[in-house]
């Protein structure tokens, strides 16, 4: 199976700070990465797929990158709805995996 | 407006059955492989399993296998996970979303079905 480890696992920034979230997967998945948004009691949100194709209607300050193993998600200026739980995620092959999730907090 | 609605969760003892449906709405749900994802409470997304557009290609999480089925009604435009042999680890809010080869990710979630394993 592919393991995805993010970090951190939690953060807390300021509103219109720049932050970075990266997942590490144990072996090569290409760009079959993408990341998604959830906030408590609601479903998960798709930000990104391909690992940087920003999916139709998400605000142009999320922002992904990287290939092969190591991959990060970028929020160039913080906003107080930002405040979420942010997951990797690999398609590659299966067993599809989630990271374990990184938890932002607005300070 | 593409919709995705569970139902059929619930308590159930160990070793019990549920049946989930999720009916899908505005879009050609005939067209589109789909997945179920769960999450225990306070835990990471979990992926379970996903069918083939024409349902005739499934896929599983490993603890899942021979326990779990997904299968599909393309006419009803419905998507089922039959649960057996129910274990405490299988608590979870079950999700189904729907799975584009285009753009390999899960791009449209139903709002969650809650299923809870305990005696």
């Amino acid at each position: 199976d592919t393991q995805l480890t993010q970090s951190p696992s939690s953060l807390s920034a300021f509103v219109g700070d720049r932050v970075t979230i990266t997942c590490r997967a144990s072996q090569g998945i290409d760009s079959y990465l993408v990341w998604y948004q959830q906030k408590p009691g609601k479903a998960p949100n798709l930000l990104i797929h391909g690992a940087s194709t920003l999916q139709s209607g998400v605000p142009s300050r999320f922002s992904g990158s990287g290939s092969g193993t190591e991959f990060t998600l970028t929020i160039s200026s913080l906003q107080p709805e930002d405040s979420a739980t942010y997951y990797c995620h690999q398609l590659k092959s299966y067993p599809y995996t989630f990271g374990q999730g990184t938890k932002l907090e607005i300070k | 407006e593409v919709q995705l609605v569970e139902s059929g969760g619930g308590l159930v003892q160990p070793g019990g059955s549920l049946r989930l449906s999720c009916s899908a709405s505005g879009f050609i749900f005939s067209q589109y492989w789909m997945t179920w994802v769960r999450q225990a409470p306070g835990k990471a997304l979990e992926w379970v399993a996903n069918v083939k557009h024409d349902g005739r290609e499934t896929y599983y999480k490993e603890s899942v296998k021979g326990r779990f089925t997904i299968s599909r009604d393309n006419a009803r435009n419905s998507l089922f996970l039959q649960m057996n042999s129910l274990r405490a680890d299988d608590t979870a809010t079950y999700y189904c979303a729907r799975a584009p080869r285009s753009t390999n990710c899960f791009d449209q979630w139903g709002q969650g079905t809650q299923v809870s394993v305990s005696s």
